[in-house]
């Protein structure tokens, strides 16, 4: 089955301790990233990637870091959690150069204390 | 301005009525558009594409784009309680290093029986 697939799916932590969202998906796509959503500011986007080795920020990178050393693999990390980095947090790939559609993963739910 | 801008609702539509969405977008040179619809706690689910202007249908959605006046809408017709989501118009960025995906702030529909 094509997906894509985040862990965790939820996260309870406290300001300051290193974590890592992963994100891995099984259709060879070139394009992924990541988002957080808000309410009131929708969907925005953190980083993301064209390719192995290839990354580039987003709207709203601060604060996160991201590899891209395998083309399934796009993990999000937080080196040092803030409160204001609590939210929900969506992977995504679509084929080629990010001009097609998005296949979402089903979504991380961040609480930072 | 925001890249790609929506009335975030709520719209409310009485069950079997027409439900018209609306998105501008400020980058003349998106070239493709995206419409997701997003249940609460879920990931976006893509719904529809356009790439030329006019019409496109699919089943009870219409996609409507003008690339002269910046407008991208989403037409759903005979709409349905299960239609009742929030909606999300999507745009590609171009960039110099690579290719950015902007999301609407999405428009919440309500579908009243």
């Amino acid at each position: 089955e094509a997906q894509v697939t985040q862990n965790p799916r939820y996260l309870i932590t406290v300001t300051g301790k290193k974590l890592t969202v992963t994100c891995s998906q099984n259709m060879n796509h070139e394009y992924m990233s990541w988002y957080r959503q808000d309410p009131g500011l929708g969907l925005r986007q953190i980083y993301y990637s064209m390719n192995v080795e290839v990354t580039d920020k987003g709207d709203v990178p601060e604060g996160y870091k991201v590899s891209r050393k395998e083309k399934r693999n796009f993990p999000l990390i937080l080196e040092s959690p803030s409160p204001n980095q609590t939210s929900l947090y969506f992977c995504a790939s679509s084929p080629g150069q990010g001009f097609g559609a998005q296949h979402f993963g089903d979504g991380t739910r961040l609480s930072i204390l | 301005q925001k890249e790609v801008e929506q009335n975030s609702g709520p719209l409310s539509v009485p069950e079997g009525a027409i439900a018209s969405l609306n998105c501008t977008y400020s980058d003349r040179g998106s070239q493709s558009f995206f419409w997701y619809r997003q249940y609460s706690g879920k990931s976006p689910e893509l719904i529809m594409f356009i790439y030329s202007n006019g019409d496109k249908e699919d089943g009870r959605f219409t996609a409507q784009l003008n690339k002269a006046s910046q407008y991208v809408s989403l037409l759903i017709r005979d709409s349905q309680p299960s239609d009742s989501a929030t909606y999300l118009c999507a745009a590609p960025m171009i960039k110099a290093a690579g290719n950015k995906l902007t999301f609407g702030g999405g428009t919440r529909v309500l579908v009243k029986p």
